[in-house]
């Protein structure tokens, strides 16, 4: 076990609506990074939070966004969904700084848009 | 465009065998390559890792091999076991990105008794 948890597991929702997933960051770790695993595909970098500010996004739309509080956690927002957002969520967490650790996974949440 | 691509998409081994998953990368600001197995419905594990300064790195059964001139690293798994069966993904990320990993398509390996 890595120490990185998520939820939900599962979630279902319609095609036009907001969701919210979290994730708590191993202990120690001040990063998070989010990312989309489309089913057989390998995982894509949404966007990273390094102590609560958005540290990097990669090629995904505004309407995906995040916070990270204070104890390091984090959400991920989607609004207005997609049939193509249907995917596996997964979120990683490591510690940075002047050697940075290892990037963990949690179990991720699995998001399907009807 | 940063990537990283992988092979073959699918691997099939006897008990014992020693699959080989190939990656080759084009963006040379990476340093760190790691190496994620993932079981069906569970998130990536961090297998083992490398950086470019080493031509080789070992732990326990899994080696990775990595040649800095080609841009290329490659995973080998050595007496491999049904148990190995999963998918895996070898990734890259940037110095100074706090590993913001790019990740390669996955190779399906499956491991016959």
């Amino acid at each position: 076990e890595t120490g990185v948890t998520q939820s939900p597991t599962h979630l279902i929702k319609t095609r036009g609506q907001q969701v919210t997933l979290r994730c708590s960051s191993q202990s120690g770790h001040n990063t998070v990074s989010w990312y989309q695993q489309a089913l057989g595909q390998g995982p894509q970098f949404i966007f990273q939070y390094y102590r609560e500010e958005e540290n990097g996004r990669g090629n995904f739309p505004p309407r995906f966004s995040g916070l990270q509080f204070p104890n390091y956690s984090s959400e991920l927002n989607v609004n207005a969904l997609e049939l193509d957002d249907s995917a596996l969520y997964l979120c990683a967490s490591s510690l940075a700084g002047p050697m940075n650790t290892e990037a963990f996974f949690g179990q991720g949440t699995r998001l399907t848009v009807v | 465009q940063q990537q990283v691509k992988q092979s073959p998409q699918s691997l099939i081994v006897q008990k014992g065998g020693i699959p080989i998953i190939n990656c080759a990368y084009e963006n040379t600001a990476f340093d760190y390559f790691p190496w994620y197995q993932q079981f069906p419905g569970k998130g990536p594990a961090l297998l083992i890792a490398i950086r470019p300064d080493v031509s080789e790195k070992k732990e326990g059964r899994f080696t990775i091999s990595f040649n800095k001139s080609a841009k290329q690293f490659s995973l080998h798994i050595m007496d491999s076991q049904p148990g190995d069966s999963a998918t895996y993904f070898c990734a890259a990320s940037r110095a100074g990105s706090a590993r913001q990993l790019t990740f390669g398509s996955g190779t399906q390996l499956t491991v016959l008794p």
